[in-house]
């Protein structure tokens, strides 16, 4: 048990709508990573927040925004679904080192979500 | 910029045999450097983590990794395999502050 929660577990929409994915950091965390993982593949970074703002993003088109709240716990949005959206979605929350450094993730267990 | 490679999309052992999971890392400063373990349908799991510490690294479940800067290489092992060591495993790289880059992961089956 890693204290990073997910919800909902499992999502199926279809091509066009929207989706709100939510992420409950661990105690004491103040980032929130998120990743999408098709099936077969690595964890692919999406975007980081880090006291309530965006703080690095990987190459993921504007469709795929955030927001971090005061508790530090976050949403990932994703706008005009598409089927190649389907994945699991993961959050990861972690601290930070002297100097800033992202210390260890500690991941939560994912969102499944299918587009149809 | 920071890459890992994992050698081996499939590794397959028998029970009690040595394992032994590839990683090269590509980074511009001195890495932090993780393996995570997933099991099907769940998030990933810290098996271990190298920060410039220890260059041989224990983790849980009998694993331990050793980090060779001169091989740009941080390779898994455990001396024993056991079937519950069945799993998808990614070893991930961290330069700073943000991203934490995985390979593509290397899936262990293990014999009876």
């Amino acid at each position: 048990e890693t204290g990073v929660t997910q919800s909902p577990t499992h999502l199926i929409k279809t091509r066009g709508q929207q989706v709100t994915l939510r992420c409950s950091s661990q105690s004491g965390h103040n980032t929130v990573s998120w990743y999408q993982q098709a099936l077969g593949q690595g964890p692919q970074f999406i975007f980081q927040y880090y006291r309530e703002e965006e703080n690095g993003r990987g190459n993921f088109p504007p469709r795929f925004s955030g927001l971090q709240f005061p508790n530090y716990s976050s949403e990932l949005n994703v706008n005009a679904l598409e089927l190649d959206d389907s994945a699991l979605y993961l959050c990861a929350s972690s601290g930070r080192l002297a100097g800033g450094r992202l210390d260890t993730q500690y991941f939560g267990p994912g969102t499944r979500l299918t587009v149809l | 910029a920071q890459s890992v490679t994992q050698l081996g999309s499939h590794v397959s052992v028998s029970e009690g045999a040595l394992v032994l999971l590839r990683c090269n890392y590509s980074s511009s400063v001195p890495p932090y450097l993780f393996w995570y373990v997933q099991y099907p349908n769940q998030g990933l799991q810290l098996l271990l983590k190298y920060t410039s510490a220890a260059t041989l690294v224990k983790g849980i479940n009998g694993f331990e990794a050793e980090f060779k800067k001169s091989e740009t290489s941080f390779h898994l092992t455990k001396p024993s395999a056991h079937m519950s060591d069945a799993a998808e495993y990614f070893c991930a790289v961290s330069e700073r502050s943000q991203d934490m880059r995985f390979g593509a992961g290397t899936r262990l089956t293990v014999k009876p």
